[in-house]
């Protein structure tokens, strides 16, 4: 079943750090380039990192860029998103979605709850 | 950045109706653009690409049209299934969506 599955959400402090998965299954995960995207409570989707196929090449939204690292194991199918000094304004459901060749993205998680809150 | 503003926000309609949903660029982005459908506690699923292409298995009455700074998302007899709310999504410089139109029941 070609599938993405999140994991790693939950409660955090400001300023703590939180690192979210995404297992892949179903396709050749190391041909795939990965995103993350958020959304927060009651509001639009947030495009945050983007991963190549091979890892070598890492884009970020400005509103993360120097605080969260993407990277994958194309050995685990798994990607990451490593989420630093945290703060209330990254509380989202993020979601992990799969870059088509023609990169729109054909596939999505079901998504994992991040809250920072004191 | 590429900036994507839809338009309406809500969107009221009863089931049969036909309805559209524009989105605007702030700057061309040929036919690079994307519409999502996403139901409350759910990920967000594709229905078109490249502004006009339908994505596999996606029901016909959704067809979409446009280039450069101005797109429709038009839905043909509007079915109980279709209410949600809905994206546009720009791909030609990373990725930006629209603020998202609510399909409601009227």
């Amino acid at each position: 079943q070609v599938q993405l599955v999140e994991s790693g959400g939950g409660v955090v402090q400001p300023g703590r750090s939180l690192r979210l998965s995404c297992a892949a299954s179903g396709f050749i995960f190391s041909n795939a380039p990965m995103n993350w995207v958020r959304q927060a409570p009651g509001k639009g989707l947030e495009w945050v990192a983007v991963i190549s196929f091979d890892g070598s090449h890492q884009y970020y939204a400005d509103s993360v860029k120097g605080r969260f690292i993407i990277s994958r194991d194309n050995s685990k199918s798994t990607v990451h998103l490593h989420l630093n000094s945290l703060r209330a304004e990254d509380t989202a459901v993020y979601y992990c979605a799969r870059k088509h060749f023609d990169d729109y993205f054909d596939l999505w998680g079901q998504g994992t709850l991040v809250t920072v809150s004191s | 950045d590429i900036q994507m503003t839809q338009s309406p926000s809500t969107l009221s309609a009863s089931v049969g109706d036909t309805v559209t949903i524009t989105c605007r660029a702030s700057q061309s982005i040929n036919i690079w653009l994307a519409w999502y459908q996403q139901k409350p506690g759910k990920s967000p699923k594709l229905l078109i690409y490249k502004a006009s292409v339908l994505e596999n298995g996606v029901p016909s009455r959704f067809s979409g049209s446009g280039s450069g700074t101005e797109f429709t998302l038009t839905i043909s007899s509007l079915q109980p299934d279709d209410f949600a709310t809905y994206y546009c999504q720009q791909y030609t410089r990373y990725w930006t969506f629209g603020q998202g139109t609510k399909v409601e029941m009227k």
